[in-house]
């Protein structure tokens, strides 16, 4: 498709099981975010990948969380052992690599609920 | 690094009531700014943008934004809201130079009642 895919959509877990988020960004796009929204704590940045660049890791809520970008294009968020604080909706967005328009293509969110 | 702060986090407003939500921003350099619109049960999109020139910036739906450098702000405005405007809009600022991974603020909620 032509907008950004994130997989699954929702995902129940159990504490202390681990979970892989899965984003596939627009086609040709070189950045890539993810992002969590908790219920009214706004959009909390975790992670950002431009290009071949080392990635800005500055939002990681801890160790257990880590992402990676294969190929510069999808990406993977994996949460360890997870806890029911990281119950949110993880939100992927990509961009051409800050030129042109600078907008941000969100995809649909992958709902966490951690029981 | 930066931060966006939203000061409004939930507004009501009556049809064809005026629009203000407030956005201020703290960093000392160069920045592009964004408001985001998160229309019930769908994705983030982009409101407007504003990267250099004119302050005063147009977006979609009758929005606009004003850039005012001096006071870190970046406010959105619209003269007559409708029901459909019923969202949760984000402030967002990246550096141009530098960390320039986008900074969100929290967000206001808003609900126009018919």
């Amino acid at each position: 498709g032509a907008g950004v895919s994130q997989s699954p959509s929702n995902k129940v877990t159990e504490k202390g099981k681990d979970v892989e988020l899965r984003c596939d960004p627009i086609s040709g796009h070189t950045a890539l975010y993810w992002y969590r929204q908790s219920l009214g704590q706004g959009l909390e940045f975790l992670i950002y990948f431009q290009g071949n660049s080392a990635p800005d890791k500055s939002g990681l809520p801890s160790d257990r969380f880590s992402a990676e970008r294969t190929g510069g294009s999808v990406s993977t968020l994996t949460i360890q052992r997870t806890q029911q604080e990281d119950s949110a909706v993880y939100l992927c967005a990509s961009i051409d690599g800050g030129r042109g328009t600078g907008e941000l293509f969100f995809g649909e969110g992958s709902r966490l609920t951690v029981l | 690094a930066q931060s966006v702060s939203q000061h409004n986090h939930h507004v009501i407003l009556s049809e064809a009531a005026s629009l203000e939500l407030g956005c201020n921003y703290s960093y000392g350099g160069t920045v592009n700014l964004f408001w985001y619109v998160q229309y019930p049960g769908q994705h983030l999109q982009l409101l407007l943008k504003y990267f250099s020139g004119d302050p005063l910036v147009k977006g979609i739906k009758g929005f606009e934004a004003e850039f005012i450098k001096s006071k870190f702000s970046f406010n959105l405005r619209k003269p007559s809201v409708q029901w459909s405007d019923t969202a949760e809009y984000f402030c967002a600022v990246n550096a141009v130079t530098g960390r320039r991974a986008l900074t969100f603020g929290s967000g206001t909620r808003l609900q126009v009642q018919p």
